[in-house]
């Protein structure tokens, strides 16, 4: 069965404080893993898809990266702005009607 | 210019009654999906819809049944409502076909209260 765990489920940094998020994943035949931020009373918002081992992404703070069994979420220097929480999730060939399977997020907190 | 909208944001609503939410997306997306959010943020497939082509998680009640009018718009309706029903439902969308998927696209939820 196709699963993702992310750690930590919760993570505090002061502003500038880098550190990273890990998404640990199983699954048959991997098509994408995807990161998504989502803010409190929102629905998700896509960041990235990674589709092989050895790619990595960037978006201003945010760095993604990908190995055959878990990809990391690296913030660099993050500020109070960055706090939500970061969802990982994976699109294998076993899912049935292209459904991502999610992570339980982890939820960050930056404060100034 | 709302990519996916849902209705309504908040639903609050007594045992045992019916309700539906509705979804509709403007991204010509072929692909429609409803998600639920528990309290613990956790989201868990409910249905997938593609050209008519509905792909049920086994373990969503009966109670549950979305309902595609067009490409465009997935409902879901809800019977009988129960105290356990009570989360964050998700509508979602995407482009799907050849070797790599694109994105979901998500609407901004509709919280579900059953008192």
């Amino acid at each position: 069965e196709d699963q993702v765990t992310q750690s930590p489920e919760a993570l505090r940094l002061q502003e500038g404080e880098s550190s990273s998020l890990n998404c640990s994943y199983t699954v048959s035949g991997l098509r994408g893993l995807f990161w998504y931020r989502q803010d409190p009373g929102k629905g998700p918002e896509f960041l990235f898809t990674l589709y092989s081992a050895g790619e990595e992404k960037e978006k201003e703070r945010l760095k993604a990266t990908l190995t055959k069994k878990e990809s990391f979420l690296h913030i660099t220097a993050p500020k109070p702005e960055d706090s939500a929480t970061y969802l990982c999730a994976v699109q294998g060939n076993n899912q049935a009607g292209t459904a991502l399977i999610f992570g339980k997020g982890t939820t960050l907190s930056v404060s100034s | 210019d709302t990519a996916v909208s849902q209705t309504p944001k908040y639903l609050v609503t007594q045992m045992g009654n019916d309700k539906s939410i509705k979804c509709e997306q403007n991204l010509g997306h072929d692909t429609m999906y409803w998600y639920k959010q528990d309290s613990k943020k956790f989201l868990k497939i409910m249905f997938s819809y593609n050209n008519k082509e509905l792909i049920i998680n086994e373990t969503v009640p009966n109670r549950f049944s979305p309902k595609s009018p067009d490409k465009a718009h997935l409902n879901l309706h809800i019977n009988s409502l129960e105290l356990g029903d009570s989360a964050v439902y998700f509508c979602a969308s995407r482009r799907t076909g050849g070797s790599y998927n694109s994105p979901l696209h998500f609407g901004n939820g509709t919280r579900l209260t059953v008192t």
